[in-house]
């Protein structure tokens, strides 16, 4: 399918367990990004990745890793999960970042921590 | 910072106009303004984006004041689709990085 993709959708792990999120882009777009939405607040990102093997941290790095070993994926990994990383995470891409271009969300992962 | 304000919440009623106001009054000169809503259980979708000038397209217009402290986007008759939360975001027009921070932004209500 054409697009960005997240995968699982919903996924429920307990503490202390090590969780990989899936993001895939069809469009090549060379930026990609990790966000995290806690219930009723907006957006925080996690880390950014401006090409292959190109990454960077956000506002909110602690406790994840990332990787872009191919331009279409950047997973998202929770090396070991904490109940505080209990959100729903979106994925997004982009061509090039000048201040006018727009970011493509996917339909996000809602990831419960027990 | 990258800091904008918006209203909490608005209420609207289908078919009427609806103007969503930003003020960004630290704004540079080259920083644009972009607009994105995210209906419920989705993720953000892009709206529309300006620098100076008043912007149209499909979905929506974009006011820009003169001294560009403050924006309003206007969707100019409100169906119950348009229920959603709408962000309204700074983004250097230098960045290399393609960053949007995020604020709580407008939770819009449509009544039929």
């Amino acid at each position: 399918d054409a697009g960005i993709t997240q995968s699982p959708r919903y996924k429920i792990t307990e503490t202390g367990r090590q969780v990989t999120l899936m993001c895939h882009q069809t469009w090549s777009h060379s930026y990609m990004f990790w966000y995290r939405q806690d219930l009723g607040h907006g957006l925080r990102l996690i880390y950014y990745s401006a090409a292959a093997d190109i990454t960077d941290k956000g506002e909110v790095p602690d406790g994840y890793v990332v990787s872009r070993s191919k331009t279409e994926n950047f997973p998202l990994t929770l090396e070991s999960a904490t109940r505080s990383q209990t959100s729903v995470y979106f994925c997004a891409s982009s061509t090039w970042t000048g201040g006018h271009n727009e970011q493509f969300f996917g339909p996000g992962t809602r990831l419960t921590v027990l | 910072d990258a800091k904008t304000t918006q209203p909490n919440s608005m209420e609207s009623n289908e078919e009427e106009p609806v103007h969503l106001p930003c003020n960004h009054s630290t704004i540079s000169g080259t920083d644009y303004i972009h607009w994105y809503r995210q209906l419920p259980s989705q993720g953000p979708e892009y709206v529309i984006h300006g620098l100076t000038s008043n912007v149209n397209n499909r979905m929506a217009s974009l006011a820009i004041a003169e001294d560009r402290k403050s924006s309003t986007l206007i969707l100019h008759r409100a169906t119950l689709r348009d229920a959603a939360v709408y962000y309204c975001i700074r983004r250097g027009g230098s960045s290399n990085t393609g960053k949007l921070i995020f604020g709580q932004g407008t939770t819009l209500q449509v009544k039929p």
